[in-house]
């Protein structure tokens, strides 16, 4: 089955740094990648669409400039929280589409916990 | 109207049991269909995916499609304590667009 590798999977950071989370697609080229935010007992949140080589999509109120995405190649996709601030601890997950089914499939997520 | 509708449950069932697992969408030129599953803490796997009217098997899940009435089901026969998770439904049209999922508890 179709593999997406996240990391790291967990990571604790001070306020005011930036975190980098890579996701890859391990066994299929996926010119689209999804990034979720997900709190406790919630639903997960798409906060941005991207797409190889273009700019990414983001949903209404999350902010492009804080949350910095790159999809440079059709398997490595980042996601930068600039200037964290505890209020961005949370589950982050990618995903990957597979072209061929249509189907999305999700890395293991990182936890980012924000002092 | 949501996209994609599902009840949130939570749904309880006994071990052994079928757990039946529902969701309807909005737009009608939907094409694919997914069901994922999610385990508190963890990220969503996906276990059955659906194209067309009719069943799908796959071991103890079952998938239902029916277009017309704009429905999704999953079934999974014996189910087990490992069951117990959160059940995404997923629908592909011109966007991917998920439910808020349905918890279920398969009691021992």
């Amino acid at each position: 089955g179709a593999v997406v590798s996240q990391h790291p999977s967990r990571v604790i950071c001070k306020s005011g740094t930036s975190v980098k989370i890579e996701c890859r697609s391990l066994d299929f080229q996926a010119t689209t990648m999804f990034w979720y935010r997900q709190f406790p007992k919630q639903s997960l949140m798409l906060m941005a669409t991207s797409n190889e080589g273009s700019k990414a999509t983001y949903e209404q109120g999350v902010e492009k400039d804080k949350f910095l995405i790159n999809h440079a190649s059709l398997t490595l996709s980042t996601l930068t929280v600039t200037s964290a601030h505890p209020e961005d601890s949370s589950f982050y997950i990618c995903s990957a589409r597979d072209g061929r089914s249509e189907a999305q499939y999700f890395g293991p997520g990182t936890r980012l916990l924000v002092l | 109207q949501k996209e994609v509708e599902q009840n949130s449950g939570p749904l309880s069932v006994p071990e052994g049991a079928i757990a039946s697992l529902n969701c309807t969408y909005s737009d009608r030129g939907s094409q694919s269909f997914f069901w994922y599953r999610q385990y508190s803490g963890k990220s969503p796997e996906l276990i059955m995916s659906i194209y067309s009217n009719g069943d799908k098997e796959d071991g103890r899940f079952t998938a239902q499609l029916n277009k017309a009435s704009q429905y999704v089901s999953l079934l999974i026969r014996d189910s087990q304590p490992s069951d117990s998770a959160t059940y995404l439904c997923a629908v592909n049209s011109n966007q991917f667009y998920f439910g808020t999922g349905t918890s279920l508890t398969v009691i021992p």
